[in-house]
């Protein structure tokens, strides 16, 4: 059983479309993250948000925007995304900025496919 | 360079039998997780480890976690059909809100 929702669960855009990802977390957790599941590639950690402040930003390319406007919210606007960036994206929360131990709580991800 | 590396990649075995995936890397890390993940779905937390050497079992699912804290193993005994999904093994370092994830291994238990 999970604490974190994601929408929608499947998209597919074009490489011209505007869409959002949105993540909600029921688990009073202060820290939320982006990751990509990309096929034959391990999970890719993309932003870090805690206190809802962005403290990571991993190299992600400027097309992928997070916003993240309360402690319970995360989304992900997507804008002139290219066929590579098809993957699943998962969203997670956790009750603190890491240390040994934390647990990660991930949604079920959004499948995304860009044509 | 994958910093954690598991394998074997791809494991199909029949119902019943006994498997062993592992995770191995060079760095040192505070913790490591397992995760199990389904078709269409998130990562599951099967369990942490900690202390290096420290062994923890879950039904017939045993954690080990390296003396060195670098490397880990689960060992799954009788798998059975609902044991079939994407096992991921991550670690979180010293000062870091980091998971570095494994690339996984990949189950399959035949009926």
């Amino acid at each position: 059983e999970t604490g974190v929702t994601q929408t929608p669960r499947h998209l597919v855009m074009g490489m011209t479309n505007k869409k959002s990802l949105k993540c909600e977390q029921h688990l009073g957790h202060n820290a939320m993250y982006w990751y990509k599941q990309s096929a034959k590639k391990p999970l890719e950690l993309m932003f870090v948000y805690s206190l809802e402040e962005r403290v990571e930003n991993n190299s992600v390319p400027s097309r992928f925007s997070p916003e993240c406007p309360n402690s319970s919210h995360l989304f992900l606007h997507l804008h002139t995304l290219q066929p590579e960036d098809s993957a699943l994206y998962l969203c997670a929360s956790s009750h603190a900025r890491g240390g040994a131990g934390e647990t990660q709580y991930f949604g079920p991800g959004t499948r995304l496919l860009v044509l | 360079t994958q910093l954690l590396e598991q394998s074997p990649q791809f494991l199909s075995i029949q119902e019943g039998e006994n498997l062993t995936v592992y995770c191995n890397s060079s760095s040192v890390f505070s913790s490591l997780q397992w995760y199990r993940q389904e078709p269409g779905e998130g990562p599951v937390l099967l369990v942490t480890v900690v202390t290096g050497g420290e062994v923890k079992k879950l039904k017939r699912l045993t954690f080990q976690f390296g003396d060195a804290r670098k490397d880990s193993s689960l060992h799954i005994t009788a798998a059975q059909t609902g044991d079939t999904g994407l096992y991921l093994c991550a670690g979180m370092m010293d000062s870091s809100y980091k998971l570095i994830f494994g690339s996984g291994t990949r189950l399959l238990v035949r009926p």
